[in-house]
């Protein structure tokens, strides 16, 4: 069956710009995080959604927000972009909250300019 | 949340050659799992192993939750094994991942 497709794989932004990023979950899959990694953070944690809703949230700003559909397809949406944005954003799939096997998208490579 | 440890932070291997690579995290786990990134960033899945051992072709996984680490081995490693090495386990009460800075392996041939 198909992995999690993430859309669009690059992406080039200027300062101040909002944008936009998809993930497709496994089919069946309920649950999808996100997570942020740049070099000098590693692998952060930004939000998880389950049944159409945020149940848990990383420690970054407002400006970071996201949303679940009813077929459980994810988006995050960045705004005002700042240069420090720019970094590879990973979205993992599971069947279900808690101790199951997590699965995870090429990723969206964003660069702010 | 968990703190995870993994070490070493880098490794560099002769093709053919075996390796260790170690995770430690500091609390009681219900599972954890092993990636490689490959170079194009994604996370491939390795192991799910919340405890015991498990064997994938040249790949086998041990983990000891009782004493709070995991351990990876690469045996008659090919060049094919480089990459970053993550392993992960989820925070009891909220079920994010945390993540270890990981190992970069590097194989020559």
């Amino acid at each position: 069956k198909a992995g999690v497709t993430q859309t669009p794989r690059y992406l080039i932004k200027t300062r101040g710009q909002q944008v936009t990023l998809s993930c497709s979950p496994i089919s069946g899959h309920r649950s999808v995080s996100w997570y942020q990694q740049t070099p000098g953070q590693g692998l952060q944690f930004l939000f998880e959604y389950f049944s159409e809703t945020q149940r848990n949230k990383g420690n970054f700003p407002g400006r970071f927000s996201g949303r679940q559909f009813s077929n459980s397809r994810s988006e995050m949406n960045v705004s005002t972009l700042e240069l420090g944005d720019s970094a590879l954003y990973l979205c993992a799939s599971s069947f279900a909250r808690g101790n199951t096997e997590a699965f995870f998208g090429q990723g969206t490579r964003l660069t702010v300019v | 949340g968990i703190q995870v440890e993994q070490s070493p932070p880098d490794l560099i291997l002769q093709e053919g050659a075996n390796s260790t690579l170690r995770c430690n995290f500091s609390d009681s786990v219900n599972n954890l799992q092993w990636f490689h990134q490959n170079p194009w960033g994604q996370l491939i899945n390795l192991f799910y192993i919340p405890s015991g051992t498990k064997q994938n072709g040249r790949l086998s996984a041990t983990t000891v939750a009782t004493e709070r680490y995991s351990l990876l081995y690469i045996s008659s490693s090919q060049t094919t094994d480089s990459g970053v090495y993550f392993c992960a386990v989820p925070n009891a009460n909220d079920y994010k991942l945390s993540f270890g800075a990981g190992t970069t392996v590097t194989v020559r041939a």
